[in-house]
């Protein structure tokens, strides 16, 4: 399986919103709403934020937000907090038979 | 509540065999779309998926890993091993167990707090 694509590094400032990609293929994350984000502070193991696409588990806040057309899904981060400063993981089933893929990662600097 | 915690070696020599154990609580991995995978990241990089094991006991691997890994379960010592043959100085890694959910979409709930391995002579 191919890892997901995602942008190395995105920025805002506090406040403002910003939007990290994840691009499959219709083999993974445009075949099925099995999409799920992950956010790692450094020394730390994946907290997850977003599953299904869009829903969020107990305890994440709703500044955190999912989305997806066609192959790429989308995470976005609204109101952005100077602890939202972290790397981004997203995560796609990739059939019944395959273990599924993470993407490359997105390092999120807030300015 | 539920925990998974991760054991093995820190240091192992190339071509050796790693055998890492997931010991969790709070769930059981007899009941129906609880899973268990195995995840690592090497230093200042991304995350790797490497196995997964089901409540029903199939097994899934990386493609590229496929021939080295072995992935089973104890569910009576609620326990995951994974092993993984003919180490070499790029399996440097932090390992992570993650609990998958079926009926979460097959995310990953729940982490262990991972546990680094350096392959060196």
């Amino acid at each position: 399986q191919s890892a997901l694509t995602q942008p190395p590094s995105a920025s805002g400032s506090p406040g403002q919103s910003v939007t990290i990609s994840c691009t499959g293929t219709s083999s993974d994350v445009g075949g099925y709403n099995y999409v799920s984000w992950y956010q790692q502070h450094p020394g730390k193991a994946p907290k997850l934020m977003i599953y299904e696409v869009t829903k969020r588990p107990s305890g994440v806040p709703d500044r955190f937000s999912g989305s997806k057309s066609g192959n790429t899904a989308s995470l976005t981060v609204s109101g952005l907090q100077a602890e939202d400063e972290s790397d981004y993981y997203c995560s796609s089933y990739a059939g019944s038979n395959n273990l599924g893929v993470f993407g490359g990662g997105t390092k999120l600097t807030v300015l | 509540q539920v925990t998974l915690r991760e054991s093995g070696p820190a240091l192992v020599k190339p071509t050796q065999t790693l055998t890492l154990t997931c010991t969790f609580s709070g769930f059981s991995l007899s009941t129906n779309g609880m899973c268990v995978s195995w995840i690592r990241q090497p230093p200042g990089k991304a995350l790797e998926w490497l196995a997964r094991i089901d409540w029903d006991d199939d097994k899934y691997y990386s493609t590229s890993l496929k021939t080295r890994l072995t992935i089973s379960k104890d569910t009576s010592k609620n326990q995951v091993v994974l092993k993984m043959t003919n180490m070499d100085p790029v399996d440097t890694a932090t390992y992570y167990c993650a609990r998958l959910r079926v009926h979460l979409g097959f995310a990953f709930d729940i982490w262990g707090q991972g546990t680094m391995v350096t392959v060196s002579s």
